[in-house]
């Protein structure tokens, strides 16, 4: 069974700080994927960033880079200068195997303080 | 704009009822996935269809079915509705990684259901 652990309900940040969110996953697939996805107070699921597992290089966007650790399966997410928007509940979530199903974890609420 | 459409928007009924959920895929997108977000179980991946095909089920109850349609577009029904039922459910599409595709999974707005 493939599982989503983040173990940080809440975290809080100031703004044009840098925060680092966790995430460790387990699956017995040899080809996956890893995302970290955001929602806002609107509650629409928002793409971040994704990691191929069979990259070594982490994955970076912008503001956004993880840190994928591939044999602690550890998958944690930096955002660097956060800004007011960036508030809201940050999903990890793993697919991999015969479909693309999305496992999630249970989520880290991020509140940036002006 | 994820070019996903999900409708309706918001749906309250009462327990024992039946509702559609109904979901359009990004254009060229083949499959479709249904996730479910509640309080208690988080979010949960119910069924995926490919070209109109069930390829994959999750967590979904057996008072739950779906289907996807010859242009794509694909309803989740859901019958004898109870109380734990409500949540925010949401349609997601991708184009096939098994054939090339990302692996990207593009989320709709969600249908929020309550039921009273």
């Amino acid at each position: 069974a493939q599982t989503v652990t983040q173990s940080q309900p809440e975290m809080s940040v100031q703004e044009a700080e840098t925060v680092t969110l966790s995430c460790t996953y387990d699956t017995s697939e040899n080809n996956y994927y890893l995302f970290w996805y955001k929602q806002p107070p609107s509650r629409q699921m928002i793409l971040v960033i994704r990691q191929e597992a069979y990259k070594q290089q982490n994955a970076t966007e912008n503001r956004f880079s993880v840190n994928f650790q591939k044999a602690a399966k550890s998958f944690s997410l930096k955002i660097s200068d956060s800004q007011l928007g960036d508030t809201a509940m940050y999903f990890c979530a793993l697919s991999g195997g015969a479909t693309n199903k999305l496992i999630f974890g249970t989520g880290t609420l991020l509140a940036v303080q002006p | 704009d994820s070019g996903v459409t999900q409708t309706p928007k918001h749906l309250i009924t009462a327990t024992g009822q039946r509702v559609t959920l109904r979901c359009s895929p990004r254009s060229g997108d083949l499959s479709v996935y249904w996730y479910q977000q509640s309080l208690d179980q988080g979010l949960q991946f119910l069924i995926q269809y490919y070209n109109g095909e069930e390829r994959a089920k999750g967590n979904i109850l057996e008072r739950f079915s779906a289907q996807q349609f010859p242009d794509l577009h694909s309803e989740l029904n859901l019958s004898s509705l109870e109380l734990g039922d409500s949540a925010l459910y949401f349609c997601a599409s991708s184009v096939d990684p098994l054939t090339g595709g990302s692996n990207e999974q593009f989320f709709g707005p969600g249908t929020r259901l309550t039921v009273l």
